[in-house]
């Protein structure tokens, strides 16, 4: 057990909806990063935020929106859902902002957008 | 139709065999990198990393070897059990702007035969 959790698991959803995914980093982390991926794209990075504040940014969509919250936790929301974000989206989180620092992983929620 | 999705290299590996999972990375001012196996249904999991300043680093049944001069790691493992079989990725981290952030290479699936 990595120490991040993730919630939901699954989701279900259909095209043109709006979804929330969820995740508590790890005690003591300060830095979430959120991570999609799908069989054509592998792991793709799409944003990270440390305490409170956008850190880094890969090549999020204008429909994907990211916070961090007071208490560290952090939501992705996904809008104007298309068949092509049906993806595993991770969420994984380290100590500080900068490099070299390992990230640890939850356990993903697989979306599934029919 | 034919599906589209990355293809990913493969090894596949007797029990007991030492196994060595290539990568090649694309920024040279990378100056941090890492290697994560991930099971099936489950998040990356950290193995070893290593900074630029070294080309050889130990743990566990684990070594990680670094060129830089020709933009190449490795992962050995040695003794590889079945438990040993899982996608390996390599990620590289750039520092600076980059922050956090880590860019995955595709991935080697890693099959262990008992």
């Amino acid at each position: 057990d990595s120490g991040v959790t993730q919630t939901p698991k699954h989701l279900i959803t259909a095209t043109g909806q709006r979804v929330t995914l969820r995740c508590s980093p790890r005690s003591g982390d300060l830095s979430v990063y959120w991570y999609q991926q799908s069989l054509d794209q592998g792991l793709q990075f799409l944003i990270q935020y440390y305490n409170g504040e956008e850190r880094a940014k890969g090549n999020i969509l204008e429909r994907f929106s990211a916070q961090q919250f007071p208490d560290l936790h952090s939501e992705l929301n996904l809008s104007s859902l298309e068949l092509g974000d049906s993806a595993l989206y991770f969420c994984a989180s380290s100590q500080s902002q900068g490099s070299g620092e390992k990230l640890f992983f939850g356990s993903g929620t697989q979306l599934s957008v029919l | 139709g034919e599906s589209v999705g990355l293809h990913l290299p493969t090894l596949s590996v007797q029990e007991g065999d030492n196994s060595i999972i290539n990568c090649a990375y694309s920024n040279s001012a990378s100056d941090y990198f890492i290697w994560y196996k991930q099971e099936s249904g489950k998040g990356p999991q950290f193995i070893i990393d290593i900074r630029s300043n070294m080309d050889k680093r130990q743990g566990q049944r684990v070594t990680v070897l670094l060129n830089k001069t020709v933009k190449h790691l490795s992962l050995q493992i040695a003794a590889t059990q079945p438990g040993d079989s899982a996608v390996y990725f390599c990620a590289e981290n750039a520092g600076g702007t980059s922050y956090g952030k880590l860019t995955f290479g595709q991935g080697t699936i890693l099959t262990v035969h008992p």
